[in-house]
């Protein structure tokens, strides 16, 4: 099946604890994508990549950092400088990188973090 | 900050009745897109209107784009008690940039009783 996978669905850190979240897509995409969604609000982007090794910050990347080693896969680390980062977080590809490419964003299920 | 804002807020109806649902944006676009969530999950791509498009249909569902108002509207019709969800729209959040990304509402939340 392709897709987009994400891991843990659920998952549990104290506070001052560094956390990483799994996303891994099968789909060949070049672009990936790591959102945070609060409780009634909408998705704000917090780093995106559009290629292997290379990834730019998005309009919320204070306190989280990524990588792209492989295509396939786009770990978000959410770091202790992360003052509020209980919430919702869910990753998403898109086939091209390209803005004038016209192309939807699959999203993986989504983590929900807890920090206690 | 975000592009596109939806409205209403929240959205109750009976099955069988028609949704609209609206969205207003800032800049200009490429494209504009509408997305739906079910509650807990990820966003399920519904449909994509390109700037130079008025209407699109896709099923049950229609979208129009007015660009010199800088608006959209979804328009779901016969909705359903499976249509209760969040809908949310997306455009292409940097004008300035050759990479695509997107740029979210608050979304709409649909409420369809039987």
């Amino acid at each position: 099946d392709g897709g987009i996978t994400q891991s843990p669905k659920y998952l549990f850190r104290k506070e001052g604890q560094n956390v990483t979240l799994s996303c891994e897509q099968n789909l060949n995409h070049d672009a990936m994508y790591w959102y945070r969604q609060d409780p009634g609000q909408g998705l704000r982007l917090i780093y995106y990549s559009q290629i292997v090794n290379d990834f730019q910050k998005g309009d919320i990347a204070e306190g989280y950092s990524v990588s792209r080693e492989k295509k396939e896969s786009f770990p978000l680390t959410v770091t202790s400088a992360q003052k509020n980062p209980t919430a919702f977080y869910l990753c998403a590809s898109n086939p091209s990188s390209l803005r004038d490419s016209h192309n939807e964003q699959f999203f993986g299920p989504g983590t929900r973090l807890t920090v206690l | 900050s975000q592009q596109g804002e939806e409205d209403p807020q929240a959205l109750s109806i009976q099955e069988g009745e028609n949704a609209t649902m609206n969205c207003s944006y800032k800049t200009s676009i490429n494209n504009l897109q509408w997305y739906r969530q079910n509650s807990g999950r990820g966003l399920v791509h519904l449909i994509l209107i390109r700037s130079n498009e008025r209407e699109k249909h896709s099923g049950r569902l229609r979208v129009t784009l007015d660009t010199s108002k800088k608006s959209s509207s979804l328009l779901i019709t016969a909705s359903r008690a499976a249509d209760t969800a969040s809908y949310f729209c997306a455009t292409d959040g940097r004008p300035n940039s050759g990479y695509s990304t997107l740029t979210f509402g608050k979304g709409t939340m649909l409420l369809v009783s039987p």
